[in-house]
């Protein structure tokens, strides 16, 4: 129940195109969901996140797209850079215990110029 | 305005040693949280550490510990190392618990 569940492993999308990437969970007490970015040699560096009050939040070229009743959400990237070749993680925490976030399985992308 | 600091950043030791990571949240975060990660595992919380207590605690054994001081600077403690303990050890910093939290870039660590 506590885990977060994320896809596909891998990811390889054209410059320009769309990256999307999903993550599901089972616990409903999850009420804070972020995504993170990690290149290599450094930490996960914090990128959109969202609470299940909305259905969608966009900043920038990333989109979060969330389904309460489906308890999936997924990440947008539009206009998929180069520079956005990286590792991304979905993350759930329960805002009622804790700091503690599960994280998915992580994403890499790669983005082909 | 300065990020999460964690020293050192690499670290080699030996099977049955102990070693002592630390870790400078940003300035102003109070909260402080402390994460493996693995190619195996992938990341898993290790504890938490708000007002210099410990507030939650992952599934690692006794063998990891940690501390808050009153600077909200913290360290963790690994004893008796063994070779699976082999990982990037981050720490996440936030202003309090239950707001967005920020990584730093890691404690390599090495068992041989």
């Amino acid at each position: 129940q506590q885990q977060v569940k994320q896809s596909p492993q891998s990811l390889i999308v054209q410059k320009g195109g769309i990256s999307i990437i999903n993550c599901a969970y089972e616990n409903t007490a999850f009420d804070y969901f972020p995504w993170y970015q990690q290149f290599p040699g450094k930490g996960p560096a914090l990128l959109i996140a969202i609470r299940p009050d909305v259905s969608e939040k966009k900043e920038g070229r990333f989109t979060i797209s969330f389904n309460k009743s489906a308890k999936q959400f997924s990440l947008h990237i539009m206009d998929s850079q180069p520079g956005d070749s990286a590792t991304y993680f979905c993350a759930a925490s329960s805002s009622g215990a804790t700091n503690k976030l599960i994280f998915g399985t992580g994403t890499l992308l790669a983005v082909q110029p | 305005k300065a990020g999460v600091t964690q020293t050192p950043r690499y670290l080699i030791k030996t099977r049955g040693q102990q070693v002592t990571l630390s870790c400078s949240p940003i300035s102003g975060h109070r909260s402080v949280s402390w994460y493996q990660q693995t190619p195996g595992q992938g990341l898993q919380f290790l504890f938490e550490y708000f007002s210099e207590t410990q507030r939650n605690k992952g599934n690692f054994p006794g063998r990891f510990s940690g501390r808050q001081f009153s600077n909200s600077r913290s360290e963790m403690n690994v004893s008796t190392l063994e070779l699976g303990d082999s990982a990037l050890y981050l720490c996440a910093s936030s202003l309090i618990p239950n707001q967005p939290q920020h990584f730093g870039d890691g404690t390599r660590l090495s068992i041989l």
